[in-house]
């Protein structure tokens, strides 16, 4: 099983659904992030949290809130989606506050807005 | 200006031979860097860390080069299974290594 798991893979929605992507990890990592990816544009930041009591606003978190459940699950939220929503997401995971720290990603949930 | 930047290529290599590409990145106060490989459609996998001194993993040379603030991954010997876009990646203390920055990412293609 994957360390870090996204659900759901793959979504197709309409344009002003509410939509959740879920992410949980067992790494045992402190911090959390979502990104999205989209072509050309490379991972851009949306959400991240180094722990449960604390969540930050990454470069795009405008239309996106998270949830930080549990050490282990960080969920994204699209409260009323947008055709420009459209992207493949992922969540990653790290150890806290390290030089040398690297970023785990999940397998990545591609969500079309129609 | 993205704070990093890459070439997005497709950069086309024969089989067996060598290449490199860089990533350029803005913000001077930048200390780790990493090389990331990601597969058509699939997640993002370190491929290295970067150091100050320069690194090298088999068939793959990183090198920081702060004063120009870019860094380089060099790839030897090419094989088929190169063929990826690879990501760099930049992290910074004032962020507490929190705010990993990613290159848009530069596509490999090894042919035959």
């Amino acid at each position: 099983d994957a360390d870090v798991t996204q659900t759901p893979r793959n979504r197709i929605t309409k344009t002003g659904k509410r939509i959740m992507l879920e992410c949980s990890q067992t790494k045992g990592h402190d911090r959390m992030y979502w990104y999205r990816q989209d072509p050309g544009l490379g991972l851009q930041l949306i959400y991240y949290s180094f722990d449960v009591k604390d969540i930050n606003k990454g470069e795009i978190s405008d239309g996106y809130s998270v949830s930080r459940q549990a050490q282990a699950k960080f969920s994204l939220s699209l409260e009323s989606a947008i055709p420009n929503q459209t992207a493949l997401y992922f969540c990653a995971t790290s150890e806290g506050g390290r030089e040398t720290g690297e970023l785990f990603f999940g397998e990545g949930s591609r969500l079309t807005v129609l | 200006r993205k704070e990093v930047e890459q070439d997005p290529g497709p950069f086309n290599v024969p089989e067996g031979a060598t290449v490199a590409f860089n990533c350029t990145y803005s913000n001077s106060a930048s200390q780790s860097f990493f090389w990331y490989r990601q597969d058509c459609r699939k997640e993002p996998k370190l491929l290295m860390s970067v150091y100050s001194s320069g690194n090298e993993d088999g068939r793959f040379t990183a090198q920081l080069n702060r004063a120009s603030q870019y860094i380089s991954l060099l790839i030897r010997d090419s094989k088929l299974s190169d063929s990826a876009t690879y990501l760099c990646a930049v992290n910074n203390r004032a962020d507490s290594w929190g705010k990993f920055q990613f290159g848009a990412g530069t596509q490999v293609v090894v042919t035959p």
